[in-house]
Formats: structure tokens, C-alpha cells, sequence
């Protein structure tokens, strides 16, 4: 299976600011990389597709680049509905796997 | 709109088979995957598998003796079995569309805890 390094594990964040988050995998992905976000209710909700696609819906501030086995998830200016869990998630190859999430905090 | 409810009991004994039910509204299952998706306490997200438009199956290696993912294209359902459960098997269960490689569509989610 391809593992899957996601950094940071937490991330205190002001409002406005600019963060970005990290994952490695543990071999090369070819871009097969999609970016989710869970809220505190639950909910999940795909970000971005193919390493730096947003999905339908999402805002522009949310970007995603990489290739090879480094990827981010970059916001580029922090909203109140940010806070939340954020995941990369692989389909390079069966199983796709996830990263380890990294929790958005408040500052 | 598409819409997917996971359903089912919120306590399974240990040894017994976990039966969730993804129940789609607004997308015949007919088209695209239909995967299941955990999340244990802790946070760690595992693909468990899904069911094709077809209805071929693919399964996560770590699962494939316990795990069976079926459908009732006339209730536009699907369905997860997992056999022989554990306390390691407690977790919140999803059920999701997935469309061009990405889960797109999501239920809330079903906490099912294994507990004697």
C-alpha cells in the first residue's frame, strides 16, 4: 500500500491567514492526489481532484500543486467556515489510502 | 440532488457481521462507484471498497475475507457486510459516490461502536 504523510497533524491559524498543508507519499503518485475536508459535524466534502482541480463549488482561495510524491493544500486567506479536517487522499493505486489529517484550529 | 443515508444498528457484538445500508436519492447507483469509507477514533480514514456501476466489486486488501459490498438497483441501495468484527472495527462508517476518481457525493456518516 502507499503510505501516505500528511503534515501538520494540528494547525493553529489566525483568520486571513495564509496556511499550507503537506503530503508525501511514500512512492510516486503521478498527481493522483484529492484534497477533502471534514467539518465538526461530520460532513465530508471533496476540495480538490488530480493534485490542483477545485471542485465544483469550492472557493478560490483553496489550491492544491505538487507532482512526484510531495503535495499541498494551500488556503490562501483563512474564513471562519475553514476550521476543519483536511485530508489527502491517493488513487494512484488500489488501495487508495489517505493521509493522517490535519486538524485547522483557531489561534 | 444527490444524497446518500447510511443506516444501521449502532452496536455490533464481537464475532458478529456489521450490515450498513447507503440509501441514494437523486443518482441511480447504475452509474458511476459507490464506495464505503471509515473513520476510526483518532482520526486515521480508511477506503474499505466499492461497487461499480456494474456491479463488479473491489475491496481493500486489508478487508477482502470479511468484507462484501452489494446492491438492490431497485431500491437504488447498497449495502456493507463486514464479518467477524472487533472492537478495532469500531469507527464512523460512510458510504460515497465516487465520480472521475473522487469521492464527490458523501453520507453524514454512521458511528457504529463494537462492544460486548
Amino acid at each position: 500500500d502507499i503510505q501516505m504523510t500528511q503534515t501538520p497533524s494540528s494547525m493553529p491559524a489566525s483568520l486571513g491567514e495564509r496556511v499550507t498543508i503537506s503530503c508525501r507519499a511514500s512512492q510516486g503518485i503521478s498527481n493522483y492526489l484529492n484534497w477533502y475536508q471534514q467539518k465538526p459535524d461530520g460532513t465530508i466534502k471533496p476540495l480538490i481532484y488530480y493534485t490542483s482541480n477545485l471542485q465544483s463549488g469550492v472557493p478560490s482561495r483553496f489550491s492544491g500543486s505538487g507532482s512526484g510524491t510531495d503535495y499541498s493544500l494551500t488556503i490562501s486567506s483563512l474564513e471562519p467556515e475553514d476550521f476543519a479536517m483536511y485530508y489527502c487522499q491517493q488513487y494512484d493505486s488500489s488501495p487508495l489510502t489517505f493521509g493522517s489529517g490535519t486538524k485547522l484550529e483557531i489561534k | 440532488e444527490v444524497q446518500l443515508q447510511e443506516s444501521g444498528p449502532g452496536l455490533v457484538k464481537p464475532s458478529q457481521s456489521l450490515s450498513l445500508t447507503c440509501s441514494v436519492t437523486g443518482y441511480s447507483i447504475t452509474s458511476n462507484y459507490w464506495g464505503w469509507i471509515r473513520k476510526f477514533p483518532g482520526n486515521k480514514m480508511e477506503w474499505m471498497g466499492y461497487i461499480s456501476y456494474s456491479g463488479s466489486t473491489s475491496y481493500n486488501p486489508s478487508l477482502k475475507s470479511r468484507i462484501s459490498i452489494t446492491r438492490d438497483t431497485s431500491k437504488n441501495q447498497f449495502f456493507l457486510q463486514l464479518n467477524s468484527v472487533t472492537t478495532e472495527d469500531t469507527a464512523t462508517y460512510y458510504c460515497a459516490r465516487y465520480r472521475l476518481q473522487i469521492g464527490d457525493y458523501w453520507g453524514q456518516g454512521v458511528m457504529v461502536t463494537v462492544s460486548s
